[in-house]
């Protein structure tokens, strides 16, 4: 059974541009969560997905950030026009029910 | 908002030295309790959690973690570390019962940990 699958696991971007994430989370998992890890921070909750709906995203800035958990294919986290401050790894955990989440390895976002 | 401090943020030990990694969390309602460690390069792994039951709590390698519901405390232990235990160690709360924002974790800011052999 692989883990949580990642990509990229690195992402340049220049300012403007748009990053997207991707997220597959474990064979039968239908909980998707992704979180925010800046420099020298603890990992920030972002958004709780289940498929097709969005559950809670008290996390997600108000601009820019959007996420999805299609019925089919991975969770992907979406920054339009990116700024510098976006830069960090963001993580994605899946779960078969609430609360107890694996964790992918990330992805590392580096805006220029 | 409840929040988790961890109270180091890096730890230096020589191999075999014993372990402890102070958690605190603030909310008084019922919780989950979780450490995750993060070897360098790898993806966050979980140790061990707390549910309920006994507050004493056994994980991988060797952790254990006791929960002090007094002291509002999850503090992570290990008798005698070994140069592998190198990594990240975060301390993270799930609240329970507090509508769609309950399945999200609240994590500390991590402690590094570095074994000298």
């Amino acid at each position: 059974n692989a883990g949580v699958m990642q990509n990229p696991r690195h992402l340049v971007r220049r300012r403007g541009q748009e990053a997207r994430l991707r997220c597959s989370p474990m064979k039968g998992h239908s909980h998707v969560y992704w979180y925010r890890q800046l420099p020298e921070e603890g990992l920030k909750f972002m958004v709780y997905l289940q498929k097709e709906n969005i559950i809670d995203e008290s996390g997600m800035p108000k601009e820019r950030f959007s996420a999805e958990f299609p019925k089919e294919g991975p969770s992907i986290l979406r920054i339009q026009q990116v700024v510098r401050g976006d830069s960090a790894a963001y993580f994605c955990a899946s779960s078969p029910r609430a609360s107890e989440a694996f964790f992918g390895q990330g992805t590392r976002l580096t805006v220029v | 908002a409840q929040s988790v401090s961890q109270h180091n943020h890096h730890v230096i030990l020589s191999e075999a030295a014993s372990l402890e990694l102070g958690c605190n969390y603030s909310y008084g309602g019922t919780v989950n309790l979780f450490w995750y460690v993060q070897y360098p390069g790898q993806h966050l792994q979980l140790l061990l959690k707390y549910f309920s039951g006994d507050p004493l709590v056994k994980g991988i390698k060797g952790f254990e973690a006791e929960f002090i519901k007094s002291k509002f405390s999850f503090n992570l232990r290990k008798p005698s570390v070994q140069w592998s235990d190198t990594a990240e160690y975060f301390c993270a709360v799930n609240i329970l019962g507090s509508g769609a924002g309950s399945y999200q974790l609240t994590f500390g800011k991590g402690t590094k940990l570095s074994v000298i052999p």
